[in-house]
């Protein structure tokens, strides 16, 4: 079975900080992709971002970014010189890749992010 | 591309009633799925489709819960006999079929059992 883990529950920065936002994920197979979601407050989940399990590469996204390192099954998502719309509860979230297996994301439990001006 | 429409948006109903929601996927998607969020929490996965047919449901998915896709587009979800355990935000959301396509969610129909 597959587990996420976002330990940070919540995280308030100033705006213009830069903060990131942690995910550990637990799975037996080597196919699988993640993906980070955002939930401002309307409610609607966002997707930001799928990585694939053989694409270790770094990716940047204007003042998003994420590093993904398979050593540490750990997928961080970091928000460069934050702003208040960035105000959200981010969501980190696993599937498998293969024919069988489940289709639908495991998801974390989240991390809201409080942006203050 | 109009997105995943979710209807009602809220629904208040009292212990014991039944209630159904819909979901309209993206016109292009073939799979469905319903979770169920609540607060401070990601969202649970409750079950899923592939065109009409239901592929998968989680152990959250107790026999008051039932969903349907009849034509492989729309689908709803009905609970009967709520509880107020129930109360919870319904998510929808739709996908392609390839590998690792990400989900597109609706608003979601927010249910109070009173």
């Amino acid at each position: 079975a597959q587990k996420v883990t976002q330990a940070q529950t919540e995280i308030s920065v100033v705006e213009k900080e830069d903060v990131t936002l942690d995910c550990v994920y637990e799975t037996r197979d080597t196919t699988y992709y993640l993906f980070w979601y955002k939930q401002p407050p309307s409610g609607e989940l966002v997707f930001l971002i799928r990585r694939n399990s053989f694409d270790e590469q770094n990716e940047i996204s204007g003042r998003y970014s994420w590093n993904f390192q398979k050593s540490t099954s750990s997928f961080n998502f970091t928000i460069t010189a934050s702003q208040v719309v960035d105000s959200a509860v981010y969501f980190c979230a696993l599937t498998l890749g293969q024919d069988t297996g489940r289709r639908a994301l495991t998801f974390g439990s989240g991390t809201r992010l409080q942006v203050q001006p | 591309d109009t997105g995943v429409s979710q209807n009602p948006r809220h629904k208040i109903t009292k212990r014991g009633q039944n209630v159904t929601f819909r979901c309209d996927p993206i016109s292009e998607h073939n799979r469905l799925y319903w979770y169920r969020q609540t607060l401070g929490q990601g969202p649970e996965f409750l079950t899923y489709f592939q065109n009409e047919a239901q592929l998968e449901k989680s152990r959250l998915l107790s026999d008051r819960f039932s969903a349907e896709r009849p034509k492989g587009s729309f689908s709803t979800l009905e609970i009967q006999r709520t509880e107020q355990g129930d109360s919870a935000m319904y998510l929808c959301a739709s996908s392609l079929v390839a590998g690792g396509s990400p989900l597109h969610f609706g608003n979601g129909t927010r249910l109070t059992v009173t």
